[in-house]
């Protein structure tokens, strides 16, 4: 199947500064992107949905200045936690999809657990 | 709007044992249902899905689930459960093109 690719897998940053996280479409483009958070012991709430050279879409109560989304490439897209607090302490995931339409299969980073102290 | 909903957070089996997870799905128009995995600390995995081109649909690690429109459930099964099944298992469907996500159950295998 195809890879999606995560960067850093983990990171602890001091309170108030930003962590940009990234997430890597290995074999294939991925015009969308999308953006999940997951609390332990939780399902994944989808943050954002990510579209290569505009702007992101994001999903009731997230904070779009808070978590910046950037898709500059078919191939990449970013996710920065802006003035990190400890609240914001989580696992990130990102998701692409291969090609259009609702049926087709989602790959999955391995996920970025973000410690904020 | 599409939604799944997941009953039971936590199932516990025997090794060998009959693996079910039950899955009820929530939609206004023919849904497309998926079940991932997920191991500690890792991304998901597709199990299998649902695209309606067959009701019993099977997946990977010997797992199955069937589609039942008039119960309006997909649960997953396993015939035999093995040490290596136990994960957190998430129910999708799809609403317009992202995933929702149920809120999983977690699978402990015993010897």
């Amino acid at each position: 199947g195809a890879v999606v690719s995560q960067h850093p897998s983990w990171v602890i940053c001091k309170s108030g500064t930003s962590v940009k996280i990234e997430c890597r479409s290995l074999d294939f483009q991925a015009t969308t992107m999308f953006w999940y958070r997951q609390f332990p012991k939780q399902s994944l709430m989808l943050m954002a949905t990510s579209n290569e050279g505009s702007k992101a879409t994001y999903e009731q109560g997230v904070e779009k200045d808070k978590f910046l989304i950037n898709h500059a490439s078919l191939t990449l897209s970013t996710l920065t936690v802006t003035s990190a607090h400890p609240e914001d302490s989580s696992f990130y995931i990102c998701s692409a999809r291969t090609s259009w339409g609702p049926n087709t299969e989602a790959f999955f980073g391995q996920g970025t657990r973000l410690t904020v102290v | 709007a599409q939604s799944v909903t997941q009953l039971g957070s936590h199932v516990s089996v025997s090794e060998g044992a009959l693996v079910l997870l039950r899955c009820n799905y929530s939609s206004s128009v023919p849904p497309y249902l998926f079940w991932y995995v997920q191991y500690p600390n890792q991304g998901l995995q597709l199990l299998l899905k649902y695209t309606s081109a067959a009701t019993l649909v099977k997946g990977i690690n010997g797992f199955e689930a069937e589609f039942k429109k008039s119960e309006t459930s997909f649960h997953l099964t396993k015939p035999s459960a093995h040490m290596s099944d136990a994960a957190e298992y998430f129910c999708a469907v799809t609403y317009t093109d992202k995933l929702i996500f149920g809120t999983g159950t977690r699978l402990q295998v015993f010897p």
